[in-house]
């Protein structure tokens, strides 16, 4: 049974990047589409971006609109993890953040990570 | 983008009652649309995909319906694990949205 784990800094102060890394166990990491949800009590769930690696087909992104001027999301085969960089946060940042696995090419998601709260303060 | 819209924001029901949740969509994303459920310091649990079929697991309680820009996710008689945050989430086109959620709380 694939599960995944977010981990990173729990603390942000505004104007730098925040970090995520989310660490894939009990599967592979390729062939599959990984996202970062976001969740925050005054805007619910928020869907950050998601990438796709295969050997075959390489790696592509998507990313929302609203965030993608500051998102970055990549990925590590070698460690099996995939990470999240946003950019210049603000208060509006702080969230829990999730990583999460689409079910095959599917545009929902079977697997999270438990979350990790970030919150951006000076 | 578009926008869902979940309503009642909370519903106040008894164990052994019928619950029926509310999504409605900004326009028209035919069949898909998905329903997670998440407790309290949790994360989601996919329940529902493609408006009406149950994930892996979930019991026959729960059911979707719906297509276009309405849809209900119904659970049959209310278990006490069963009371939780709903939210719908559609994927007909990117960025893909949640709804702001309904609170399924015990009365």
């Amino acid at each position: 049974q694939v599960q995944l784990q977010e981990s990173g800094p729990g603390l942000v102060k505004p104007s730098e990047t925040l970090s995520l890394t989310c660490t894939v166990s009990g599967g592979s990491i390729s062939s599959y589409y990984w996202s970062w949800i976001r969740q925050s009590p005054g805007k619910g769930l928020e869907w950050i971006g998601y990438m796709y690696y295969s050997e075959s087909t390489n790696y592509n992104t998507n990313y929302n609109p609203s965030l993608k001027s500051r998102v970055t999301i990549l990925i590590d085969t070698s460690k099996n993890q995939f990470s999240l960089s946003l950019s210049s946060v603000t208060a509006a940042d702080t969230a829990v953040y999730y990583c999460a696995r689409r079910y095959g090419s599917r545009g929902y998601l079977d697997h999270w990570g438990q979350g990790t709260l970030v919150t951006v303060s000076s | 983008e578009i926008v869902l819209t979940q309503s009642p924001a909370t519903l106040s029901l008894s164990p052994g009652e019928r619950a029926t949740l509310s999504c409605r969509a900004s326009q028209s994303i035919s069949s898909y649309l998905a329903w997670y459920q998440q407790k309290p310091g949790q994360s989601p649990r996919l329940l529902i995909y493609d408006a009406s079929s149950r994930a892996t697991g979930i019991p026959a309680r729960f059911s979707g319906s719906g297509s276009g820009t309405d849809f209900t996710l119904t659970i049959s008689s209310l278990e006490p694990e069963d009371f939780a945050l709903y939210s719908c989430q559609q994927y007909s086109n990117w960025p893909w949205t949640f709804g702001q959620g309904t609170k399924v709380e015990i009365k």
